[in-house]
């Protein structure tokens, strides 16, 4: 069965400061895709990445960057400098080739003080 | 429209009462799912439709639970005799239809349903 597990619920730092946002998933599927979903206090998900099960590069979009490794079936989230308007709640899922159907993991807030 | 829209944003009811959330997904999304988040959790999958038919209603929780797409466009979330158990809020997101599990959903404000 599909499982994500975001061990951290809660993460605080201090402007400037980097981050990581840990995530572990589960699958018996050797094709699957990982996400990260942003949701500020507003509420609404908003997208940030997407990878597939044969892409293990790693990704850097801006102050962003995603850190996928197979082996130990983690899929980690780095913020560097980090700004107060990134304190939101972060979450990882995991979809299989055969579903389309999205499983969360339970989130991680993020505040970022200035 | 530019994004999904959903309504109310907010509804209160009494233990027992009907419900109904509609979700209006952005144009030409063939994909629309609901998901519910309770406080402090990720969402939960509910039901998910292609086109008008619902193609995975894996999720719902059971009986009292029902959404309808009828013209492959707005869909309806409907809760009949509520329960506290069910306050939570309720997202609905859309796609493009990809079919290998790569979709990209774009998700709404949601609407949060409060039990008294």
């Amino acid at each position: 069965a599909q499982k994500v597990t975001q061990a951290q619920t809660e993460i605080s730092v201090v402007e400037k400061e980097d981050v990581t946002l840990d995530c572990v998933y589960e699958t018996r599927d050797t094709t699957y895709y990982l996400f990260w979903y942003k949701q500020p206090p507003s509420g609404e998900l908003v997208f940030l990445i997407r990878r597939n099960s044969f892409d293990e590069q790693n990704e850097i979009s801006g102050r962003y960057s995603w850190n996928f490794q197979k082996s130990t079936s983690s899929f980690n989230f780095t913020i560097t400098a980090s700004q107060v308007v990134d304190s939101a709640v972060y979450f990882c899922a995991l979809s299989e080739v055969n579903t389309d159907k999205l499983i969360f993991g339970t989130g991680t807030r993020l505040q970022v003080f200035p | 429209g530019a994004g999904v829209s959903q309504t109310p944003s907010n509804k209160v009811t009494e233990k027992g009462k009907y419900v109904e959330l509609r979700c209006d997904p952005i144009s030409g999304h063939t994909a629309l799912y609901w998901y519910r988040q309770s406080l402090g959790q990720g969402p939960e999958f509910l039901i998910y439709f292609q086109g008008t038919g619902a193609a995975d209603d894996s999720g719902l929780p059971n009986d009292r639970f029902f959404a309808v797409r009828p013209e492959g466009s707005v869909s309806t979330l409907k809760i009949q005799r509520t329960e506290r158990g069910d306050s939570a809020v309720y997202l609905c997101a859309s796609s493009s239809y990809r079919g290998d599990g790569a979709n990209v959903l774009t998700f709404g404000a949601g609407s949060r349903l409060t039990v008294l």
